[in-house]
């Protein structure tokens, strides 16, 4: 049973406006969530995290939210450029406290932002 | 580049046989991770390391097998491989595997190919 589930396989927005990636997740003890973005041909790349005592943490363009009650996390970028065209993953861990730090991640959503 | 090397970049072998992937982690990190990316499927947790010793395994066969060493890089041992094996195999590193403000930073990948 997937623990971390991304629905939505591909998004396609135009550039200049927002995109919204979503993710849901059924584990309550999950107390840190990250989103990576990974080009073709090479790993994924952290782009930003949160923790589960936050509902929401900003980064320049790209600010990710958090809604621990309907178990919900999203992430916006915006403005959406070209350069940000990847599949972008949603993780999330029940590392903080000492446990494993492992990550288990979505399928991945393709974001393609175009001209 | 995130610091994290991974060789090689591809391998091609057959069914039955075995393999080594290779694993240095970022200067100063005592974490490694490794994860499978198959066709379609998200990054799955294979097995975390911290300072040469095993802290957690996910959905590892028992034909894997894997080892960190003193100079803190990591080897993947794949074993009586089939062809459903072929993946993309991820390394990880990240300074103490306690996940929350712990991010872990990707390699590469290794891309294994079993005909």
């Amino acid at each position: 049973d997937q623990q971390v589930k991304q629905n939505s396989p591909s998004l396609s927005v135009q550039e200049g406006r927002i995109s919204i990636l979503n993710c849901d997740y059924t584990n309550s003890m999950f107390d840190y969530f990250l989103w990576y973005k990974k080009y073709p041909a090479e790993g994924p790349t952290f782009l930003i995290s949160i923790s589960s005592i936050k509902d929401k943490n900003e980064d320049g363009r790209f600010t990710v939210f958090l809604n621990k009650s309907a178990k919900h996390l999203s992430l916006h970028i915006v403005p959406s450029q070209p350069g940000d065209s990847a599949v972008y993953f949603c993780a999330a861990s029940a590392g903080y406290g000492g446990s494993q730090g492992n990550l288990i991640f979505g399928k991945g959503t393709k974001l393609s932002v175009k001209p | 580049d995130s610091g994290v090397t991974q060789t090689p970049k591809h391998l091609i072998t057959a069914t039955g046989q075995r393999v080594t992937l290779r694993c240095s982690p970022r200067s100063g990190d005592l974490s490694v991770y490794w994860y499978q990316q198959s066709l379609d499927q998200g990054l799955q947790f294979l097995i975390h390391y911290y300072n040469g010793e095993e802290r957690a395994k996910g959905n590892i066969l028992e034909r894997f097998s894997a080892q960190q060493f003193p100079d803190l890089h990591s080897e993947l041992n794949l074993s009586s491989l089939e062809l459903g094996d072929s993946a993309l195999y991820f390394c990880a590193s990240s300074v103490e595997g306690q996940g929350f403000g712990d991010e872990q930073f990707f390699g590469p990948g290794t891309r294994l190919t079993v005909l």
